[in-house]
């Protein structure tokens, strides 16, 4: 079992609809939660960051947090074509370094 | 404007030269990490450095590999003699450890790395 787990897509979604993606995790003592955004041919770039169970909103994203199922996930609401690219999880336990998904590719039909 | 650099940002060599990528981390952060990305990998962690020690270079092949951060602005990797599998782009990144948690991290641009 991978440590953090993606569906690798493509999740494909029209303009304007919610886009949801999922993520989860093994290791229960798990406390920093990310996800990255990574456009084809550039360097991931820090969208979102959370740490307790919950919702935390920023604009367009919402992330989820559910420990007890080891689940989080990342909404993007009104979803435009630029937000087609490859999201990635990462998940951080302790001071050890994140661990990353696959990622799940994005595309957003216009 | 707080951000990762990293030099060469394209690097084509021939088999069996050496190569050497730099990073300056962001002013202030004490952790500095190197990352391979391939298409068939995906992104996977080289080196881990906290407070410029290493803590963890697990995923690094030890024989032709190498990380140092000789100051808390300058970190470098190495790859000596290189192949042409070491043909990836290769990112720096830096964040911070603050209460015994790992913080965000913020990636830079990437050295693309052609190994012919």
């Amino acid at each position: 079992q991978k440590e953090v787990e993606q569906n690798s897509g493509p999740l494909s979604v029209p303009e304007g609809a919610i886009a949801s993606l999922n993520c989860t995790y093994s290791d229960r003592v798990s406390q920093s939660f990310f996800w990255y955004r990574q456009y084809s041919g550039k360097s991931p770039e820090l969208i979102m960051s959370i740490y307790s169970n919950g919702d935390k909103e920023d604009g367009r994203f919402t992330a989820q947090l559910n420990k007890a199922s080891q689940y989080v996930s990342l909404l993007i609401r009104d979803s435009q074509p630029s937000d087609s690219a490859t999201y990635l999880c990462a998940v951080g336990t302790g001071r050890r370094a994140l661990t990353f998904g696959s990622g799940t590719r994005l595309q957003v039909q216009p | 404007d707080a951000r990762v650099t990293q030099t060469p940002r394209h690097k084509v060599t021939e088999m069996g030269q050496e190569v050497t990528m730099r990073c300056q981390p962001i002013l202030g952060h004490n952790t500095v990490f190197w990352y391979r990305q391939t298409m068939m990998q995906g992104l996977e962690l080289l080196a881990y450095f906290r407070n410029r020690a290493p803590l963890d270079d697990s995923g690094m092949p030890k024989d032709r590999f190498s990380a140092e951060m000789p100051d808390a602005t300058l970190a470098t990797l190495k790859i000596q003699p290189s192949e042409p599998r070491d043909s990836a782009v290769y990112f720096c990144a830096s964040g911070l450890v603050i209460t015994g948690r790992i913080g965000e991290q913020f990636f830079g641009p990437g050295t693309r790395l052609t190994v012919l």
